[in-house]
């Protein structure tokens, strides 16, 4: 069935630090998987996404690898600032469907 | 470029009332995606609009209804509230809503409604 597990469900770290979140996904063929950040009282925001016919993607300070073969993908945040402080949300497309299947989401706590 | 603008903000309802949710989707987006997040369920999927038309339905009962009118903007409307359907209610819309690219999805700020 289509599922998305994530962990962890909270991570605390010291500012710059980095900070890596993972998820699972179950549908082989899934092919694209964004990542989201959800700040207070705001919806969801890209921050980051994957496609499956690539094994990693760097912008900045935000990586994501995906391993197809195991059905794994991570968020990788480098040299951690205040303001990454979010809940953060991994998600899996529906082969045949405009949908996404989400994780249960990371409340990321950076720590002056 | 305006994104994507939810209405209203906050609702709050009692049990069997019914609601009807707003959302207009970024210019030039014509897929238009619900989706309900709750602190226990996550976020979880609704339905999907394109031209009109509903292409795709998650697993809610027939209580939750949608539509979508020829400028794109779509509504949603939950009959015979129950306690449980509080939620925050988001919309998300992407250009053509292609699911074979995949296409991204931009979310609104959401609705959030309570039920007494």
């Amino acid at each position: 069935g289509e599922n998305v597990e994530q962990h962890p469900s909270t991570l605390s770290v010291q500012e710059g630090d980095s900070a890596v979140i993972k998820c699972t996904y179950s549908d082989s063929a899934s092919n694209y998987f964004p990542w989201y950040k959800q700040e207070l009282g705001k919806g969801p925001q890209l921050i980051i996404d994957i496609r499956s016919n690539v094994g990693e993607k760097k912008d900045q300070r935000i990586a994501v690898t995906l391993n197809k073969t195991a059905k794994h993908f991570s968020l990788h945040i480098t040299e951690t600032q205040p303001e990454d402080s979010a809940v953060y949300f991994c998600a899996a497309s529906i082969p045949g469907a405009q949908k996404l299947v989400f994780g249960q989401g990371t409340r990321l706590t950076i720590n002056p | 470029k305006a994104g994507v603008t939810q209405t209203p903000r906050y609702l709050i309802k009692t049990r069997g009332q019914q609601v009807t949710l707003s959302c207009s989707p970024i210019s030039g987006h014509r897929s238009v995606s619900w989706y309900q997040q709750t602190p226990g369920q996550g976020l979880q999927f609704l339905f999907e609009y394109f031209s009109e038309t509903q292409r795709n339905k998650g697993n809610f009962p027939g209580r939750f209804s949608g539509r979508q009118f020829s400028n794109s903007r779509s509504e949603m409307n939950v009959s015979t509230l129950e306690l449980g359907d509080s939620a925050l209610y988001l919309c998300a819309s992407s250009l053509k809503g292609s699911p074979v690219t995949q296409e991204t999805q931009y979310f609104g700020p959401g609705t959030r409604l309570l039920v007494l």
